[in-house]
Order: C-alpha cells, then structure tokens, then sequence
C-alpha cells in the first residue's frame, strides 16, 4: 500500500543552527500534508501543514517545502532551539475520511 | 475552544482482562474521530475511525474494537489484552478536511 517514509531516523543540529526534516512519499494523488511535533509521553502537536497546489508555506521559524515532482516533503526550522528536541512526523492525506498516513519519525536532538 | 481528553492516561493490566479507553471531544459538533496506537520508538498506526455516531471503520485486524455512542465520545474496548496490545494509545479528532488533534494518549502495559 502507500506510505510515508523518512530518510533519516535521528537528526542532532547545534542550538542555533537550522533544521531540516525530510520526508518522502509514494501516494501520488495525496494533496494534503502535516508535519507534526511529539515530545516525550505526549500526543503530537500540529506544527505546519501544505496543500499540494503550493510549493512552500511558511510559520514562525518553521517552512514546509513541497517537492511533487520527487514526491519529497521537508520542515525547516530556523534557530533550533531546546525546546525543539521531539519526534517529528509528516503525514500525508488518504482516505475518504481524511485518514493520514504517518511516516515513522525523526528524533531531532538539539545540542548545546 | 476545542479540547480533547483521553483517559486513563496509564493503565497496567494483566493479559486477558478487559480493556475500555475513552476520550471524549468539547468544542465542536460531528468531529471525525481516529484511535490510534503508538509503539514505543514508532511511528503512529491507525486502528479505527468514525465519521459519526455508531459509525466506526477499522483498518487493522485484531482484537480490539472502537464505539462512538454520543457524537463527541470514542471508545476503544478489548475483551481479553494480549501482550502486543501494550503501547500508546491516542486519540485524534478532526473536522472536515483539515488537520488533526490529538489529545494526551493512554500509556497500557499489558503484563
């Protein structure tokens, strides 16, 4: 069936450097995407979403860029800060319910 | 406000005893609901979601089962716990084709 896939598990970025998360997906006719922030014993956090007739959106210290031709997702954080240490997870749309499909995370760790 | 509240947020049960998780959504009317369970280490698997009232769809075989007797209350329900079925259970809700929210999770420890 379709997935969503990462292409790196864990990410270690010094306080103050960006970010960036990849994500690949293979459902070519998902037209939603999410990106979402779980720190530990929680439940995930939106943080930023894209629809597929745009190619970046912006939030604050965060950008999501949207690859349709390669099928790849990115979250970019500016200014990595503790606070930001969590699980990441993109998720694309499927489903007439608007289920999501949740690639399996990236562990972004920040250093001091 | 929305709001969504899961609970108990940790249970320890012993396997082959019965299971009932609940959460239940303040703030909106017909929410699409999801149960979801988390491995630890893993990604999010979708077990069940609803689009309305005694309406529920179950994407993994296995033996739990989902109710949603009141518009805004989900329950996830097992009559007997394996040992695989400990985890992290989270609940989500949405509302048309947006994003959406999950509430706190239920750490269970089937012993």
């Amino acid at each position: 069936g379709e997935s969503v896939g990462l292409h790196l598990p864990t990410l270690s970025v010094q306080e103050g450097d960006n970010s960036i998360i990849n994500c690949a997906y293979s459902n070519s006719a998902s037209d939603y995407f999410i990106w979402y922030k779980q720190e530990s014993g929680k439940g995930p956090q939106f943080i930023i979403d894209i629809r597929s007739n745009m190619d970046k959106r912006q939030g604050q210290r965060v950008t999501v860029l949207l690859n349709k031709t390669v099928k790849h997702l990115s979250l970019q954080i500016a200014a990595t800060q503790p606070g930001d240490s969590a699980v990441y997870f993109c998720a694309e749309n499927s489903g007439s319910a608007r289920q999501l499909t949740f690639g399996s995370g990236t562990q972004l760790t920040v250093l001091p | 406000s929305q709001t969504i509240h899961q609970w108990p947020a940790t249970l320890v049960q012993p396997v082959g005893s019965p299971l009932s998780l609940e959460c239940t959504v303040e703030g909106t009317s017909n929410p699409n609901l999801y149960w979801y369970r988390q491995a630890a280490g893993r990604g999010l698997q979708l077990l069940f979601y609803s689009v309305g009232i005694g309406q529920i769809s179950s994407e993994v075989p296995q033996n739990l089962s989902a109710s949603r007797p009141q518009d805004r209350q989900f329950i996830l329900s097992s009559k007997k716990l394996l040992l695989s079925d400990s985890g992290f259970y989270l609940c989500a809700w949405s509302v048309q084709y947006n994003e959406q929210f999950f509430g706190p999770g239920t750490r269970l420890t089937v012993l």
